[in-house]
């Protein structure tokens, strides 16, 4: 099965809260690409990361970083000291090699609230 | 360039009618890829193009729809005898298939479709 589960539904923190976002997935590929993907209010869907399966480096980028481990198929989001700005629903998405890398897989999302 | 373009944004028909969204990708980019989001849900595949060429079709997709690409550049979504449960987002987002941005999707604002 080639899957997403993120199994937090919403999430609410106060601002400044440290607030971390779970992602498994599923696939029977060993070559494949794991993303986030950030939905804010507006709609549309904002690319955020891609991590290539032979990549297991932690990513820090400002106050948002990423914990891949593929002994256990998790790709962690967490956002440092989050803002009200930080209020969206946020995807993770797979992309198996097999069929050439074609179809984005996405999880349901977690929803999250960053209240001042 | 201003990204991925999709018209009309917001859609409302009686059940039974027709209807066409557009989808204008980033013009240095030759995959194009239809996406279906209802409420509470990650995007859903529908079909991707490679250039002209219409490479894989989910079975999401009934005899209902077809999506077209004819030269390469825009691409059409077309619902026929629509019905209650076609309501939904229909998102369209382009990439690359070689190259650093190679399988990032870039997603339009998206076409919201609503059936009474």
């Amino acid at each position: 099965a080639q899957k997403v589960t993120q199994a937090q539904t919403e999430i609410s923190v106060v601002e400044k809260e440290d607030v971390t976002l779970d992602c498994v997935y599923e696939t029977r590929d060993t070559t494949y690409y794991l993303f986030w993907y950030k939905q804010p209010p507006s709609g549309e869907l904002v690319f955020l990361i891609r991590r290539n399966s032979f990549d297991e480096q932690n990513e820090i980028s400002g106050r948002y970083s990423w914990n891949f481990q593929k002994s256990t198929s998790s790709f962690n989001f967490t956002i440092t000291a989050s803002q009200v700005v930080d209020s969206a629903v946020y995807f993770c998405a797979l992309i198996p090699f097999s069929g050439g890398y074609n179809k984005l897989i996405f999880g349901a999302g977690t929803r999250l609230a960053v209240h001042p | 360039d201003t990204g991925v373009s999709q018209d009309p944004r917001h859609k409302i028909t009686k059940r039974g009618q027709n209807v066409t969204f557009r989808c204008d990708p980033i013009s240095e980019h030759n995959r194009l890829y239809w996406y279906r989001q209802t409420l509470g849900q990650g995007p859903e595949f529908l079909t991707y193009f490679q250039n002209e060429a219409q490479l894989e079709k989910s079975r999401l997709l009934s005899d209902r729809f077809s999506a077209e690409r004819p030269k390469g550049s825009f691409s059409t979504l077309e619902i026929q005898r629509t019905e209650q449960g076609d309501s939904a987002m229909y998102l369209c987002a382009s990439s690359a298939s070689t190259g650093a941005g190679a399988n990032v999707l870039t997603f339009g604002a998206g076409s919201r479709l609503t059936v009474l």
